[in-house]
């Protein structure tokens, strides 16, 4: 399967400041990838679809100027959260599409975001 | 719309013991069914799919899974759990009418292994 990785695993900012999690596609490349949060003991909630060269596409509920998603390349998708409060504190997940076997998807390590 | 749904948000069992987990999903279309499982603070990791074919899947570290139409069911098993096996579980759906197969998750279960 396909090689995600997520930098940084792990990130603590103070509120109000911005924080860019960045997603890699290793050995392959995704025209699609997917941004999710995770909060304790709860399950994955699909922020976003990224696709690349485009606009993201958000789902309903989420704050696409508040969650700022690029995907300039083939290999690598950001995601910005902006002006981050506590409540912004959770586990982000990427995971890429595999168009070599479309209805698979390949899940990075995780960013653990903490606001303080 | 889709949806999954797992019964049991906790399932424990003894080492050696059969591990059933179990997972009911709604899909108006024939779906995409997945087993994820998750180490803590990691990401996902594929266990198993059925798209189409053989009803019975196979996957890694010995788990296996039968799609059955008629119970809208895709229940997870192990004939012999191991104390590496406890982990959060997920089971999901994809979206096949969409481009991007979009997956709906499951509330997860986690598993615990008893010595």
């Amino acid at each position: 399967g396909a090689v995600v990785s997520q930098h940084p695993s792990r990130v603590i900012c103070k509120s109000g400041t911005s924080v860019k999690i960045e997603c890699r596609s290793l050995d392959f490349q995704a025209t699609t990838m997917f941004w999710y949060r995770q909060f304790p003991k709860k399950s994955l909630m699909l922020m976003a679809t990224s696709n690349e060269g485009s606009k993201a596409t958000y789902e309903q509920g989420v704050e696409k100027d508040k969650f700022l998603i690029n995907h300039a390349s083939l290999t690598l998708s950001t995601l910005t959260v902006t002006s981050a409060h506590p409540e912004d504190s959770s586990f982000y997940i990427c995971s890429v599409n595999d168009h070599r076997s479309s209805y698979e998807q390949y899940f990075g390590p995780g960013t653990r975001l903490t606001v303080t | 719309a889709q949806s999954v749904t797992q019964l049991g948000s906790h399932v424990s069992v003894s080492e050696g013991a059969l591990v059933l987990l179990r997972c009911n999903y709604s899909s108006s279309v024939p779906p995409y069914l997945f087993w994820y499982v998750q180490y803590p603070n990691q990401g996902l990791q594929l266990l198993l799919k059925y798209t189409t074919g053989a009803t019975l899947v196979k996957g890694i570290n010995g788990f296996e899974a039968e799609f059955k139409k008629s119970e809208t069911s895709f229940h997870l098993t192990k004939p012999s759990a191991h104390m590496s096996d406890a982990a959060e579980y997920f089971c999901a759906v994809s979206d096949i009418r969409g481009s991007n197969y979009k997956l709906t998750f499951g509330k997860g279960t986690l598993l615990t292994v008893n010595p």
